[in-house]
């Protein structure tokens, strides 16, 4: 099954900076989404962008989708300490298929 | 709280033991879904069941055998597991399969570790 690759694999950036953390995935997708999960908890929904989107925003949050590069990117402006966290995408194909998680980028803000 | 609840939270086991996990969600949701997360692995998807009707077991070893019983409730059994099942164990809903319309909802995890 296909799978989201995360880039960097881990990012370390001080308070205030803009964290950009970027997703390839292999084959035809409907949605991609990203998550963020603290230390040890479990995953939170972030955003999710459908295949006929190019971008969104939710707060702080800027997600493009490329599907024809097949890639995703993932900004937090103005980042915070409490931003420290791993996130992930994750691809949903068709109506049957499930969605598959990446590796993850780990984040870390300091203050 | 998400919505989805795990237990317990933490649980050590040895390897003759016998123990379940827990899932609830009161969320509507019609599908539900059990994943593992080792260190430095993808989580991997484990079980998945859709209207209470199990549609994928990836080769998991059947020493996890998944029971769900209504919409709302979805358990992991666990016997004679080995010291590499240690890991955080995570329990999801979704509205749909692909979770299209909202995403996946995940519980806190219960972190196992078997000795």
């Amino acid at each position: 099954s296909q799978q989201g690759e995360e880039d960097p694999q881990a990012l370390s950036i001080q308070e205030g900076e803009n964290a950009t953390m970027n997703c390839s995935y292999k084959t035809s997708i409907n949605n991609l989404q990203w998550y963020r999960q603290n230390s040890g908890r479990g995953l939170v929904h972030l955003i999710l962008i459908r295949s006929n989107e190019r971008e969104k925003h939710s707060g702080r949050l800027r997600v493009t989708l490329d599907t024809s590069k097949k890639s995703s990117s993932l900004l937090i402006t103005a980042s915070r300490a409490a931003d420290t966290a791993s996130y992930f995408c994750a691809t949903g194909e068709g109506s049957q298929g499930n969605l598959i998680f990446g590796k993850g980028t780990k984040l870390s803000v300091k203050p | 709280e998400t919505g989805v609840t795990q237990t317990p939270r933490h649980l050590v086991m040895g390897m003759t033991n016998k123990k379940s996990l827990k899932c609830e969600q009161h969320l509507g949701h019609n599908a539900m879904y059990w994943y593992k997360q080792s260190a430095k692995k993808p989580l991997e998807l484990m079980f998945v069941y859709s209207l209470e009707e199990r549609v994928e077991n990836n080769s998991v070893p059947s020493r996890f055998s998944p029971e769900c019983p209504n919409s709302s409730h979805l358990f992991l059994h666990l016997h004679t597991l080995q010291p590499e099942d240690s890991a955080l164990y995570l329990c999801a809903s979704s509205q749909d399969r692909v979770g299209f319309y909202y995403g996946y909802t995940f519980g806190s995890g219960t972190r196992l570790t078997v000795v």
